[in-house]
């Protein structure tokens, strides 16, 4: 089956820029896509196909996938961006969704 | 305006079986391209795709939990059913349901996009005697 890596924790100072990345076996011929998930509520789309925004969400938040790995980046990072960060594509193989373990992003 | 909620048992005891309902408005699952997931998520831990039904009824299972899961839909109530047998601790978790983005066509043809634009604020189900 196939799994998506992510760091299980990212540290930041308020402004500066994040990068949480999302590594998978040819990943760059998938469609990644990012979910923000704080305390106690569901996730948030913050990032689909690779780089596009769903509306709502700040151009901080931005995608690349050019190959291993996918990177999810947050530039000028606020406190309220702490969160855990998932990556997950479509397996074409299994028709599965797969998520990745999941980046918990903590702003000094 | 997409809206998801799920309900359900908040506790289970071993060897019982799980019905949850995800009850849904904004969006009919008889429309092309809708799709329709249930996804869990263990206290403390990563989010774990269950099952898919899509808007022409066709459905589709996590391959370890295959055997145990059963999606189903009510088009005229707006619901899908996911039903889980066999429940276990290790099952404790919130489930929630979500919304594929739907499918489309642009000028390559038609496009299914594989990511949840819209999710339910999920349910907590706890499985102890």
């Amino acid at each position: 089956s196939y799994v998506l890596t992510q760091p299980p924790s990212v540290s930041v100072a308020p402004g500066q820029t994040a990068r949480i990345t999302c590594g998978g076996n040819n990943i760059g011929s998938k469609s990644v896509h990012w979910y923000q998930q704080k305390p106690g509520q569901a996730p948030v789309l913050v990032v689909y196909d690779d780089s596009d925004r769903p509306s709502g969400i700040p151009e901080r938040f931005s995608g690349s996938n050019s190959g291993n790995p996918a990177t999810l980046t947050i530039s000028r990072v606020e406190a309220g961006d702490e969160a855990d960060y998932y990556c997950q594509v479509w397996d074409s193989s299994s028709d599965h969704v797969v998520f990745g373990g999941g980046t918990k992003l903590t702003v000094l | 305006q997409v809206t998801l909620k799920e309900s359900g048992p908040a506790l289970v005891k071993p060897t019982q079986t799980l019905t949850l309902t995800c009850t849904f408005s904004g969006f009919s699952l008889s429309t092309r391209g809708m799709r329709v997931s249930w996804i869990r998520q263990p206290p403390g831990k990563a989010l774990e795709w269950l099952a898919r039904i899509d808007w022409d009824d066709d459905k589709f299972y996590s391959t370890s939990l295959k055997t145990r899961l059963t999606i189903s839909r009510d088009t005229s109530k707006n619901q899908v059913v996911l039903t889980m047998t066999n429940m276990d601790p290790v099952d404790t978790a919130t489930y929630y349901c979500a919304r594929m983005r739907p499918g489309y066509y642009d000028s390559s043809g038609y496009y299914a996009p594989y990511d949840f634009d819209y999710w339910g604020q999920g349910t907590l189900v706890t499985v102890s005697s």
